[in-house]
Order: structure tokens, then C-alpha cells, then sequence
């Protein structure tokens, strides 16, 4: 059975920084792109950033262009987010996801407040 | 452009079909995927590529695309296809990608 399992959300300051993580299991983690979306609250979905199969190929929304940067350990079977100088409007659920052009599955998301 | 437009709110009777549309220009050149959002929960594909239905999605949901218009449809619509949807592909430059603002779906 596929999973995705994130973590590492939380309460944080403005300008303050945080670092997501996704465990994957239940495929060969290392054949898939693998993505991370957002949801502020009440808003809709938002891809934040792309990473392909070897982590050469990485793509980010404009919004956070410079800020985040998104990496994998395939030995590890994860993804992370690791998110700098936050703002209020990078408050969301963020999303780890499976896939490039489609996302066939996801996690149940974590939670980033920035607030303080 | 990078922009995917979906009408905020559609209804459908129970039992009759309601298509779903997402309008860009990118489309033009990139096929849509589809996102079924239930309240307090993670989105599900309902369908990718041409018109591909994952495994487990009935065979109600179907996908089409025209012009710089994908569309969704659901044929024969049930109360628990009440939900947001969200269309999703990539802009026109090929290597940013973004999704529609949603489609709030009510079955009467």
C-alpha cells in the first residue's frame, strides 16, 4: 500500500524557518517525481515545487523562488521542504504528493502556521 | 499565461450530469489532471492524462479536452460526489505548474 506520511509542521515566527518531511512507502520511491502542494485555510490547492527521480530537475512557484529549496534522500525513501524566511501567506497545509503532471497519491498533510 | 479558470460554484440535480470546466491557454498544449477535495481531507485524482480514471474511481467521472478547455464530467452525479474539484497541468512555459482555483460541486 502506498503511503505518504508528512511532518515536521508547526508554529513558527515571521522571517523564522521550518522543515518539512515526507516518508514514503509502499513503492519504489526512487522511480517518481514527487511534489509538494499547499492549502491556506479556506483557500484553494497550490503547488509550491517539483523534484524528478534523482533530484537533478527541481521547479518552485515564483512565491518561493529563493526561500525553499526541496530535496530527496532516496535511500531514505523521503522528501523534504526546508522553508526560509516565512510569511504569513506560506501559512498552509502542505501536501506531499507523488508524481509530476498528475499526483496519484497523497499525504494527509502538515500544518505550517506562521504567526507571532 | 499562467492562469487555470474554473467557475467557483456548479449544482447538479441528483442522478443528472454536470460537466466541470478549467480554461487556459496552456491547455492548448498540456492535458489537465482532475482533483476531487473533500471537506478535512486530502484531494484524490479523479482523472489524468487523455481521459484516464485511476483505479477506483467510477466510471462516472470522465475528462475531455477542447481548444484551451478541459472539462470533467460526471455522469449521473450522487451525493457523494458533492466536493471541491481542481483542475491542474502546466503553464505555458512547460516547467511551472498550477492549479485551477476550484469548482465548489452541490448535488441537489
Amino acid at each position: 500500500e502506498v503511503q505518504l506520511v508528512e511532518s515536521g509542521g508547526g508554529l513558527v515566527q515571521p522571517g523564522g524557518s521550518l522543515r518539512l518531511s515526507c516518508a514514503a512507502s509502499g513503492f519504489t520511491f526512487s522511480n517518481y517525481w514527487m511534489s509538494w502542494v499547499r492549502q491556506a485555510p479556506g483557500k484553494g490547492l497550490e503547488w509550491v515545487a517539483n523534484i524528478n527521480q534523482d533530484g537533478s530537475e527541481k521547479y518552485f512557484v515564483d512565491s518561493v523562488k529563493g526561500r525553499f529549496t526541496i530535496s530527496r534522500d532516496n535511500a531514505k525513501n523521503s522528501m523534504y521542504l526546508q522553508m526560509h524566511s516565512l510569511r504569513a501567506e506560506d501559512m498552509a497545509v502542505y501536501y506531499c504528493a507523488r508524481g509530476v503532471d498528475s499526483k496519484d497519491y497523497w499525504g494527509q498533510g502538515t500544518l505550517v502556521t506562521v504567526s507571532s | 499565461s499562467s492562469e487555470l479558470t474554473q467557475d467557483p460554484a456548479v449544482s447538479v440535480a441528483l442522478g443528472q450530469t454536470v460537466s466541470i470546466t478549467c480554461q487556459g491557454d496552456s491547455l492548448r498544449s498540456y492535458y489537465a489532471s482532475w482533483y476531487q477535495q473533500k471537506s478535512g481531507q486530502a484531494p484524490v485524482l479523479v482523472i489524468f492524462g487523455k481521459n484516464n480514471r485511476p483505479s477506483g474511481i467510477p466510471d462516472r467521472f470522465s475528462g475531455s479536452s477542447s481548444g484551451n478547455t478541459a472539462s470533467l464530467t460526471i455522469t449521473g452525479a450522487q451525493a457523494e460526489d458533492e466536493a471541491d474539484y481542481y483542475c491542474y497541468s502546466r503553464d505555458s512555459s512547460g516547467n511551472h505548474w498550477v492549479f485551477g482555483g476550484g469548482t465548489k460541486l452541490t448535488v441537489l
